[in-house]
């Protein structure tokens, strides 16, 4: 059974980091792609970054250069390292698997809520 | 800045049938954006209803399906039921690895 846990979540003043943790199991993460998306409180989802199977990554505009998608294969977990926060940041951030179509996302996580505030 | 549109909300009867539409500030939608769709109800994550299209995901009942209708992406339910209550999210495939999503539609049944 394909399972996705995102940890790391928490509570992060402005400027500052944080790594988000997505550990997946029933599958091999290394031969997928998998992104990163998210929903600030009452809004829609956003899109955020993917990391494709030959370790190519791609991010949203609203992200570049402060957000960074990586995996560890040995340990079958997918990271978002957020740098540079701000409070937009703010959002229940999910990891989603890539579906059958390759442009679709089918399994996703439950979810972990960053809060990005002084 | 391309933006995907959706309807904020829509309302059916239960057993009514309801179609939402997903499409963009600037052109039209067609079988290259690969739209898909979601399915969300309050605090959980999302649940993949239609891919590539009109492609049902595992275990998705027949009562929904997916089109494209004119410049749209087209997402219809047929007989709606109380639990259908959710949000609808669609996401396009802007190609270089890009994909946006709409705004979403919270759909209500009474």
């Amino acid at each position: 059974e394909v399972q996705l846990v995102e940890s790391g979540g928490g509570l992060v003043q402005p400027g500052g980091s944080l790594r988000l943790s997505c550990a997946a199991s029933g599958f091999t993460l290394s031969t997928n792609y998998m992104n990163w998306v998210r929903q600030a409180p009452g809004k829609g989802l956003e899109w955020v970054s993917i990391i494709y199977s030959d370790s190519s990554t791609n991010y949203a505009d609203s992200v570049k250069g402060r957000f960074t998608i990586s995996r560890d294969n040995s340990k079958n977990t997918l990271y978002l390292q957020m740098n540079s926060l701000r409070p937009e940041d703010t959002a229940v951030y999910y990891c989603a698997r890539r579906g059958y179509s390759g442009y679709d996302f089918d399994y996703w996580g439950q979810g972990t809520l960053v809060t990005v505030s002084s | 800045q391309t933006v995907v549109t959706q309807e904020p909300s829509f309302s059916v009867s239960p057993g009514g049938t309801v179609t939402l539409t997903c499409g963009l500030s600037s052109g039209s939608v067609s079988t290259t954006f690969y739209p898909s769709w979601y399915q969300q109800t309050p605090g959980r994550a999302p649940r993949a209803l239609i891919y590539n299209t009109s492609t049902r995901s595992s275990g998705v009942p027949d009562r929904f399906s997916g089109s494209i209708l004119g410049n749209k992406a087209a997402l219809t339910i047929t007989g709606a039921q109380a639990d259908d209550e959710s949000d609808y999210h669609c996401v396009l495939y802007m190609g270089s690895g890009i994909w946006v999503f709409g705004g979403g539609t919270k759909l209500t049944v009474l």
